[in-house]
């Protein structure tokens, strides 16, 4: 099975300052057949169900703000919140759509 | 608008049975993988199971392999997953998902509670 390693677990970040996530992941997720990483990313507010921010490692979904982007090819990733908003609290979490693992999630907050 | 709800959860007793049921609408619910995931109360998302469009394929995590069983109704526009044999582990909110490889719709959840 691919483990999915996220870091920091949670992270304090004032606002306006840049948030960086990394996720690792034990195998590359880099696929030769279609060249493309199987690497998503979601947010998850409080009682509310994840939401989809990013796919392919770096393209972002409809409608997310383009304060939010991934990087990374292989076996590392980062999401980057460029200037974090109030509305940005939240867990995210990294998943290899492979077979489908996600990363353990980093809590958000604000300094 | 696109719309999962799940329904089906609740409280049930170690070594019990529960079925699952996630409603769709406002997409081609017969052209999309659909997959469950599951999320322990304050924990991290666990991919259970997907299913292929025709329901001709599914794949399970390790960890519900020979208990749960996905399957798909696509007239009904409905996927579902029976829990069999169910554990206090499997105590979580049961989230439904569209997928195009990643998961792109979610539903809001239904809470299955493991409990004597």
């Amino acid at each position: 099975d691919i483990v999915m390693t996220q870091s920091p677990d949670s992270l304090a970040v004032s606002l306006g300052e840049r948030a960086t996530i990394n996720c690792k992941s034990s195998q590359s997720v880099l696929y030769s057949s279609n060249n493309k990483n199987y690497l998503a990313w979601y947010q998850q507010k409080p009682g509310q169900p994840p939401k989809l921010l990013i796919y392919w490692a770096s393209t972002r979904e409809s409608g997310v703000p383009d304060r939010f982007s991934g990087s990374g090819s292989g076996t590392d990733f980062t999401l980057t919140i460029s200037s974090l908003q109030a509305e940005d609290v939240a867990v995210y979490y990294c998943q290899q759509y492979y077979t489908y693992t996600f990363g353990q999630g980093t809590k958000l907050e604000i300094k | 608008e696109v719309q999962l709800v799940e329904s089906g959860g609740g409280l049930v007793q170690p070594g019990g049975s529960l079925r699952l049921s996630c409603a769709a609408s406002g997409f081609t619910f017969s052209s999309y993988w659909m997959h469950w995931v599951r999320q322990a109360p304050g924990k991290g998302l666990v991919w259970v199971s997907r299913i292929n469009s025709d329901g001709s394929s599914t794949s399970y995590a390790d960890s519900v392999k020979g208990r749960f069983t996905i399957s798909r109704d696509n007239a009904k526009n409905t996927l579902y997953l029976q829990m069999n044999s169910l554990r206090a582990e499997d105590t979580a909110v049961y989230y439904c998902a569209s997928s195009q490889g990643y998961l792109d719709y979610w539903g809001q959840g239904t809470l299955v509670t493991v409990s004597s």
